[in-house]
């Protein structure tokens, strides 16, 4: 199906171990970013991407990494999970332009790290 | 990258309308006006984007000052439907797209 889908939609984990949540677009957008959404602190950016191989830090990158090795997959990698990356992940793509694209996000990712 | 302030809450009736403002004192001139909405559970979606002209499209519409350091998304009659977090965010040529805590819209039946 057309569309951006995210998968798992729901993850719990324990902490120390690695765990990926996948992003996948069928549209061809160049633009693709992770966000995460906490009680109290609204979408915040963890990670972009403007095209394959290209990516770079958002607002809250530490202990996440990402990788664009296709240009409709984007995964997320918490290397070694901890409590405080509990949180429900959202995954987006846009058209190129920067200044009008339109933003698509997925049904989110909802991640528990005990 | 410039910063947009919102009012945390709002509150309405439904079928009346609805105006939510948004501040952004530091927008470039290159900074197009975008809004998305996110309902309960789900992902955020798009509403409506501008960059000087009011504009208008199915959902709503957008009103735009003349100075252009503030905006305001008008839902011209609020339905149980549109209770949502509603986010104002501004798009200038960078990537780095931030979003903030939004505005939540309780409608009242």
């Amino acid at each position: 199906d057309a569309g951006i889908t995210q998968s798992p939609r729901y993850k719990i984990t324990e902490t120390g171990r690695q765990v990926t949540l996948m992003c996948h677009q069928t549209w061809s957008h160049s633009y693709m970013f992770w966000y995460r959404q906490d009680l109290g602190h609204g979408l915040r950016l963890i990670y972009y991407s403007a095209a394959a191989d290209i990516t770079d830090k958002g607002e809250v990158p530490d202990g996440y990494v990402v990788s664009r090795s296709k240009t409709e997959n984007f995964p997320l990698t918490l290397e070694s999970a901890t409590r405080s990356q509990t949180s429900v992940y959202f995954c987006a793509s846009s058209e190129d332009s920067l200044n009008t694209g339109e933003l698509f996000f997925g049904e989110g990712s909802r991640l528990t790290v005990l | 990258d410039a910063k947009t302030t919102q009012p945390n809450s709002m509150e309405s009736n439904e079928e009346e309308p609805v105006h939510l403002p948004c501040n952004h004192s530091t927008i470039s001139g290159t900074d197009y006006i975008h809004w998305y909405r996110q309902l309960p559970s789900q992902g955020p979606e798009y509403v409506i984007h501008g960059l000087t002209s009011n504009v208008n499209n199915r959902m709503a519409s957008l009103a735009i000052a003349e100075d252009r350091k503030s905006s305001t998304l008008i839902l011209h009659r609020a339905t149980l439907r549109d209770a949502a977090v509603y986010y104002c965010i501004l798009r200038g040529g960078s990537e780095k797209l931030v979003f903030g805590k939004g505005t939540k819209l309780t409608v009242n039946p």
